[in-house]
């Protein structure tokens, strides 16, 4: 598509269930990354994917979460065991390749609340 | 280590300038700028790399002192539609790339 791609838009899920967010980033991309943004606050980094490189997992606040990148194109952010203080939107990025020069693209994001 | 931006927040009228500053205890060799509204994602303003090249909107003005380790964001001449959060993304060695707090923006008629 002509930009990334974010499902569900919206989600609503009760305290102690699982959550799968997926990202599907502009075509020929191949760093991806992962924010969160809770309300009024901003830009929280979760995870980023360069290629074939091992993820930078450093921003991931708790075992609870976890992402993949199949083929180098879609990611999927799960959550599981969710908690109320994970309701946040999920906001995927992605840019053509590296963290330097290149324009980041995001996302109109994922927005997730635990009741 | 997230990047600090002053200020917070800054309220205009439209015509006024501002100046939205941001800095980091790391050595950088690239600061982004990004402007969210409200209930939609940021939006790419500018690019500023280690040793003078920016890529970004001809409209905005932004500089970059390696260093210092700050850089600053111009807004001109301001209309309503600059309101919004601007945030600096900071990308520097050995550590991923990460945004500032936001600062919040109003213009007013």
């Amino acid at each position: 598509g002509a930009g990334v791609s974010q499902s569900p838009s919206n989600k609503v899920t009760e305290k102690g269930k699982d959550v799968e967010l997926r990202c599907d980033p502009i075509s020929g991309h191949t760093a991806l990354y992962w924010y969160r943004q809770s309300l009024g606050q901003g830009l929280e980094f979760l995870i980023y994917f360069q290629g074939n490189s091992a993820p930078d997992k450093s921003g991931l606040p708790s075992d609870r979460f976890s992402a993949e990148r199949t083929g180098g194109s879609v990611s999927t952010l799960t959550i599981q065991r969710t908690q109320q203080e994970d309701s946040a939107v999920y906001l995927c990025a992605s840019s053509t390749t590296g963290r330097s020069g290149n324009t980041i693209y995001f996302g109109e994001g994922s927005w997730l609340t635990v009741v | 280590q997230q990047p600090v931006q002053s200020p917070q927040a800054v309220i205009l009228r439209e015509g006024e300038d501002a100046v939205i500053n941001c800095s980091s205890s790391k050595a950088l060799y690239s600061v982004h700028w990004y402007r969210q509204k409200h209930g939609e994602a940021p939006v790419f303003l500018m690019i500023l790399l280690k040793g003078g090249e920016q890529k970004g909107h001809e409209k905005i003005s932004a500089s970059f002192n390696e260093k210092k380790q700050q850089s600053s964001l111009y807004l001109t001449a301001s209309q309503l539609s600059y309101s919004g959060t601007y945030f600096c993304g900071t990308g520097s060695y050995g550590q991923n790339f990460v945004f500032g707090p936001g600062t919040r923006l109003s213009v007013l008629p």
